[in-house]
């Protein structure tokens, strides 16, 4: 089935840099979404990348899919303390979102 | 307007005890979805509502577990004799259209504790 894996499982960075998270995911995909979880709750949307899409910006995020290598990636510039929670992507076929286990961000102020 | 609501926040309960959960969606939003999450995992789909009806049951672990919704509003999800390892943070969330291919909005979750 899709899933999507995110890489780093755990990323601890101090505020003001960049943090790059990954995913990857086995099967073909309409599109794949990315998460942020505060505090074990519930999950808000950040941003949906098409498959036909390479590169999406939203704000401080920039979001990459490589459909060749079933890869994608979250970028957060310039971090902020407040930008510290899970970050889940969740790839979207003919079937209900697959989510991975997460990268655990912690920025240090 | 108002986001998507769960009750209770938290529920405590002891092994053999049924438990309902419940979900009410945002107002207007046709699809409806239930998940599952353990400590330190990610998100276990367990179903997905069409309006009330559920085209996709496949993620329920065992015939404990059922789930309504009643026309495009409130959902149940109801464990039967609850284990131990039902234990986890229950997530609904909804959206707009009957596809997957929208953004979905997530309750704040009912943490179930199982002693």
């Amino acid at each position: 089935s899709q899933q999507g894996e995110e890489d780093p499982q755990a990323l601890s960075i101090q505020e003001g840099e960049n943090a790059t998270m990954n995913c990857s995911y086995k099967t073909s995909i309409n599109n794949l979404q990315w998460y942020r979880q505060n505090s074990g709750r519930g999950l808000v949307h950040l941003i949906l990348i098409r498959s036909n899409e390479r590169e999406k910006h939203s704000g401080r995020l920039r979001v990459t899919l490589d459909t060749s290598k079933k890869s994608s990636s979250l970028l957060i510039t310039a971090s902020r303390a407040a930008d510290t929670a899970s970050y889940f992507c969740a790839t979207e076929g003919n079937t209900p979102l697959v989510f991975g286990k997460g990268t655990r961000l912690s920025v240090i102020a | 307007g108002a986001g998507v609501s769960q009750s209770p926040s938290n529920k405590v309960t002891e092994k053999g005890k049924d438990v309902e959960l419940r979900c009410d969606p945002i107002s207007g939003h046709t699809a409806l979805y239930w998940y599952r999450q353990r400590l330190g995992q990610g998100l276990e789909f367990l179903i997905y509502f069409q309006g009330n009806s559920a085209p996709d049951k496949s993620g329920l672990p065992s015939d404990r577990f059922s789930a309504e919704r009643t026309g495009e509003s409130v959902s149940t999800l109801t464990i039967q004799r609850t284990q131990q390892e039902d234990s986890a943070v229950y997530l609904c969330a909804s959206s707009l259209a009957g596809t997957y291919t929208n953004e979905q909005f997530f309750g704040p979750g009912t943490r179930l504790t199982v002693l």
